[in-house]
């Protein structure tokens, strides 16, 4: 079983729109958890923690669900520049092996004039 | 500040001959991990450092693939006896490892291709 499954999509939205990725993660031991963007044949870059109480930056929410292992992320009215792959991220620390993280295949999203 | 940095940026080798990649990590990031991603692909774990050692080596496909870090700082991943199939983005990124969440940050990558 991997350790985070996310749809790989790819998710095609009109912009404006409102549109929600979902994340399940397998280790009730994750600590920390992260949205990543990457732009076609760039590398991934931070797009936001996930914190327990959930939090916002501008048009992007992410929440975090511990009881049933998952995370989302939710980008309200959406931007042609949003188009990329949305990878959500697991860290486990410590572990036998210690600090770990572990990456989805990502979602890919365009958005559509 | 700076960032992560790689070099080369762009690696192109015959099929046998040995490669070296360097990454520079941000300055005070004791941790550094390194990635490979085929072209549409998700990114493999390769290996981890924690300071110069590494707790885990899990993720390098062979014994040709190996990799060093010195002085807690800059790592080298050295692929010998390259195949047509190690060709890759080879991905470095840094975190510093403390309490709380912590955040990886990533280098441009070395984008390396086996003929």
């Amino acid at each position: 079983r991997k350790e985070v499954e996310q749809d790989p999509g790819p998710f095609n939205v009109p912009e404006g729109a409102t549109v929600a990725f979902n994340c399940t993660y397998s280790n009730s031991a994750s600590q920390s958890f992260f949205w990543y963007r990457q732009d076609c044949r760039k590398e991934p870059k931070l797009l936001m923690s996930v914190y327990s109480s959930g939090n916002e930056d501008g048009r992007f929410t992410a929440q975090l669900n511990r009881a049933s292992q998952y995370i989302s992320l939710l980008i309200r009215d959406s931007k042609l520049s949003d188009s990329a792959t949305y990878l959500c991220v697991v860290n486990i620390e410590p572990s036998n092996t210690g600090n770990q993280f572990y990456f989805g295949t990502g979602t890919s999203l365009t958005v559509i004039p | 500040g700076a960032g992560v940095s790689q070099s080369p940026s762009n690696k192109v080798t015959e099929k046998g001959k040995d490669v070296e990649l360097r990454c520079d990590p941000i300055s005070g990031h004791t941790a550094l991990y390194w990635y490979r991603q085929s072209l549409g692909q998700g990114l493999e774990f390769l290996i981890y450092f924690q300071g110069n050692s590494a707790p885990d080596k899990s993720g390098l496909p062979s014994d040709r693939f190996s990799a060093e870090r010195t002085g807690g700082s800059v790592s080298t991943l050295t692929i010998q006896r390259t195949q047509q199939e190690d060709s890759a983005v080879y991905l470095c990124a840094s975190s510093l490892i403390g309490t709380g969440n912590y955040e990886q940050y990533f280098g441009p990558g070395t984008r390396l291709t086996v003929t």
